[in-house]
C-alpha cells in the first residue's frame, strides 16, 4: 500500500459527459502528479501540482483540468469525454521538497470506461 | 512524443535467467532515471533509480547500467523469479517521461 488513495476505482460513463477523479496524497507529501495509462500510449504524464500551485504540465488535453486543494487532495476533471479517453488514470505523490530526484508513490488508479 | 524509447515490448525468461530491458533517451537535460515495476491491477512502484554521474547501481538482484555517452540505460534482473513477472517502465525525470513498458514473464 503506497499511502496514496484514489476514488472511484472504476467509472463507466458516456461520450460527452464530465467526470471528476479524486486523489489523496501520502501524508505530508506536497506534490501530486496525474498520469494516464492506456494500452497504446503507455504511461503519459498529465500534470503536477505542488502545494496548491500548478508546477509542470505534460500531455494534458484542454478538455482536462486539475486542481489541488488546501488540504492537498487533488481532483482531475475530464469533460466532453471521448471513447479514446478510456484509460487508467493514476495519481502519484512525492514529498515535493527537493526537485525532480524524488520517489513518486502511485495510487491504485481509476479505471475509466467511456461508452 | 516519446523521448524515452524502451525495448523489448515483451520478454519471456526462464526462472534463474537474466532479464535485460533497455531504454534510450534523447534529452541530455534528463538527470534522474528511475525504473518502475507494475503488477496487474496496481499502480507502478519505484524499483531502482540512477543519476547520470554513476555508471552502475545495484540493489539486490536488480542492477541499472547507465551509458551517458550513448544516452542509454538498462535494467538487469539477475536470477529472475516468477514473482518478477510484471510490467517494467523506465523513466527520465525532469518532465516525467516514461518508456512504453516491457511486459516480463518469468517461466518456472
Amino acid at each position: 500500500d503506497s499511502g496514496v488513495t484514489q476514488t472511484p476505482k472504476h467509472l463507466i460513463t458516456a461520450t460527452g459527459q464530465r467526470v471528476t477523479l479524486r486523489c489523496s496524497p501520502r501524508s505530508g507529501d506536497l506534490s501530486v502528479y496525474w498520469y494516464q495509462q492506456s494500452l497504446d500510449q503507455g504511461l503519459q504524464f498529465l500534470i503536477q501540482y505542488y502545494n496548491g500551485e500548478e508546477r509542470a504540465k505534460g500531455n494534458i488535453l484542454e478538455r482536462f483540468s486539475a486542481q489541488q486543494f488546501p488540504d492537498l487532495h487533488s481532483e482531475l476533471n475530464l469533460s466532453s469525454l471521448e471513447l479514446g479517453d478510456s484509460a487508467l488514470y493514476f495519481c502519484a505523490s512525492s514529498a515535493g521538497t527537493s526537485g525532480v530526484q524524488e520517489t513518486q508513490y502511485f495510487g491504485p488508479g481509476t479505471r475509466l470506461l467511456v461508452l | 512524443q516519446q523521448q524515452v524509447k524502451q525495448s523489448p515490448q515483451s520478454l519471456i525468461v526462464q526462472k534463474g535467467g537474466i532479464s535485460i530491458i533497455n531504454c534510450a533517451y534523447e534529452n541530455t537535460a534528463f538527470d534522474y532515471f528511475p525504473w518502475y515495476q507494475q503488477f496487474p491491477g496496481k499502480g507502478p512502484a519505484l524499483l531502482i533509480a540512477i543519476r547520470p554521474d554513476v555508471s552502475e547501481k545495484k540493489e539486490g538482484r536488480f542492477t541499472i547500467s547507465f551509458n551517458k555517452s550513448a544516452k542509454q540505460f538498462s535494467l538487469h534482473i539477475m536470477d529472475s523469479q516468477p514473482g518478477d513477472s510484471a510490467t517494467y517502465f523506465c523513466a527520465a525525470r525532469e518532465d516525467m517521461r516514461f518508456g512504453a513498458g516491457t511486459r516480463l514473464t518469468v517461466k518456472p
